[in-house]
């Protein structure tokens, strides 16, 4: 049982390039959401997925798409990155309860 | 919409004593979850404890205890017996029940513990 595993955990980008940030979790959550954290912040949620199907924005949407094809996986695509999207990126998971439980991050720089 | 404030941006405690890290939070909702995570160097997102609003009794979970008041919005962080490894920025956080189980985080507390 891994948890939630995030790939890679640092990415250097050009302005203007895409890529995507993998997230995977093997505990069968239905819930999973990507959260930004800036310098000096805590963490702003992106997106989030209720299951297999459904996705929907969090407070900090613009600049990111995401898909939930499987239960498992929850990628986070930059279709052009910015200097602004320079953060460390986090998946979480959610089990039965009210708390998420998070992954290692990725670390991205947009130069 | 919630906002959570921690006041206090750094703190330092001797090994083996008691510290307590302050937040508070806004909202006008009367059922809702707090959270204390734990960030170390090493980046982690660490859950260290819950509690919810509608339980009077203050979450425990082992050296880790909170102090819960709901009038005053007030939901402080009690770490008895510190140990070298409880340095890490420690991050309050709020959430509402809603279906984007969105949490509402604090800027932080940086701890640091002093053999």
């Amino acid at each position: 049982n891994a948890g939630v595993t995030q790939t890679p955990k640092f990415q250097v980008l050009k302005t203007g390039q895409s890529m995507t940030l993998q997230c995977a979790q093997d505990m069968n959550h239905e819930y999973m959401s990507w959260y930004r954290q800036d310098p000096g912040m805590g963490l702003r949620l992106i997106h989030y997925s209720v299951g297999a199907g459904i996705t929907d924005q969090g407070e900090v949407p613009n600049g990111y798409n995401v898909s939930r094809s499987t239960t498992e996986d929850f990628p986070l695509r930059l279709l052009s990155a910015a200097p602004s999207q320079t953060s460390v990126y986090f998946c979480a998971s959610k089990s039965p309860g009210w708390a998420l439980h998070f992954g290692n991050g990725t670390r991205l720089t947009v130069t | 919409a919630q906002t959570v404030t921690q006041s206090q941006p750094e703190m330092s405690v001797q090994e083996a004593e008691t510290v307590t890290l302050s937040c508070t939070y806004d909202t006008s909702e009367s059922n809702y979850y707090l959270f204390w995570y734990k960030q170390p160097p090493s980046r982690q997102m660490i859950l260290v404890i819950r509690q919810e609003a509608y339980k009077q009794q203050n979450a425990t979970e082992n050296r880790f205890s909170v102090n819960f008041q709901k009038a005053a919005k007030s939901f402080s962080l009690k770490i008895s017996d510190s140990q070298l490894g409880d340095t890490a920025m420690y991050f309050c956080a709020f959430m509402k029940p809603s279906r984007s189980y969105q949490l509402t985080f604090g800027k932080g507390t940086k701890l640091s513990v002093i053999p």
